[in-house]
């Protein structure tokens, strides 16, 4: 079974500093997506960005970008020029491929807890 | 469209006692998830429907819960019989047909807290 490990229970980030958010995972697969999920208190879930497995080159969009290491299955994100609407809970997540034809779920990490400081 | 919604946001109930959550995804998304997530937790998968279909369930899901999806549209989550353990938030999410959308985005709802006393 996947599992995914965020080993960073919560960190904390000055305004318009970075901060990278780290993620391990665990598969025999070979074709699979990651994502990292952004929770804000009390607000719903959103994505903040997806990468497939395939793709050597790492996804970017607009202050967020990741760096993908399939090899050590490794998924950081990185958060550019942080704004206090960044602090949230942020989940990374793991699910197979249609292609691996294996389940649809996500499997998520426990989550780290960001705050971006004024 | 304005997104998956979830009714209702907030349940109290006594243990012991049986309860219904529904969820609404967005139209023209033919996949719906049900997870739970408990303080401190990460999302836990509960149950995928595609279409009316029940495709997998996972072994958190015990015989006290059930999930429905009878038009294909919206999905109904029971539990009978609650027990604080129950407590948790029930969250659910929608994605279009596999291989439509970007890299099968699963859009969340605002989610059900479930307090069980």
């Amino acid at each position: 079974a996947q599992t995914v490990t965020q080993s960073q229970p919560e960190m904390s980030v000055q305004e318009a500093e970075t901060v990278t958010l780290s993620c391990t995972y665990d598969t025999s697969e070979n074709n699979y997506y990651l994502f990292w999920y952004k929770q804000p208190p009390s607000r719903q879930m959103i994505l903040v960005i997806r990468q497939e497995a395939y793709k050597q080159q790492n996804a970017t969009e607009n202050r967020f970008s990741v760096n993908f290491q399939k090899a050590a299955k490794s998924f950081s994100l990185k958060i550019s020029d942080s704004q206090l609407g960044d602090t949230a809970m942020y989940f990374c997540a793991f699910m197979n491929s249609a292609a691996a034809g294996g389940s649809e779920k996500l499997v998520f990490g426990k989550g780290t807890k960001l705050t971006v400081n004024p | 469209d304005t997104g998956v919604s979830q009714d209702p946001r907030h349940k109290i109930t006594k243990r012991g006692q049986n309860v219904t959550f529904r969820c609404d995804p967005i139209s023209e998304h033919n996949r719906l998830y049900w997870y739970r997530q408990t303080l401190g937790q990460g999302p836990e998968f509960l149950t995928y429907f595609q279409n009316e279909a029940q495709l997998e369930k996972s072994r958190l899901l015990s015989d006290r819960f059930s999930a429905e999806r009878p038009k294909g549209s919206f999905s109904t989550l029971e539990i009978q019989r609650t027990e604080q353990g129950d407590s948790a938030m029930y969250l659910c999410a929608s994605s279009l047909p596999r291989g439509r959308g970007a890299v099968d985005e699963q859009f969340f709802g605002p989610g059900t807290r479930l307090t069980v006393l």
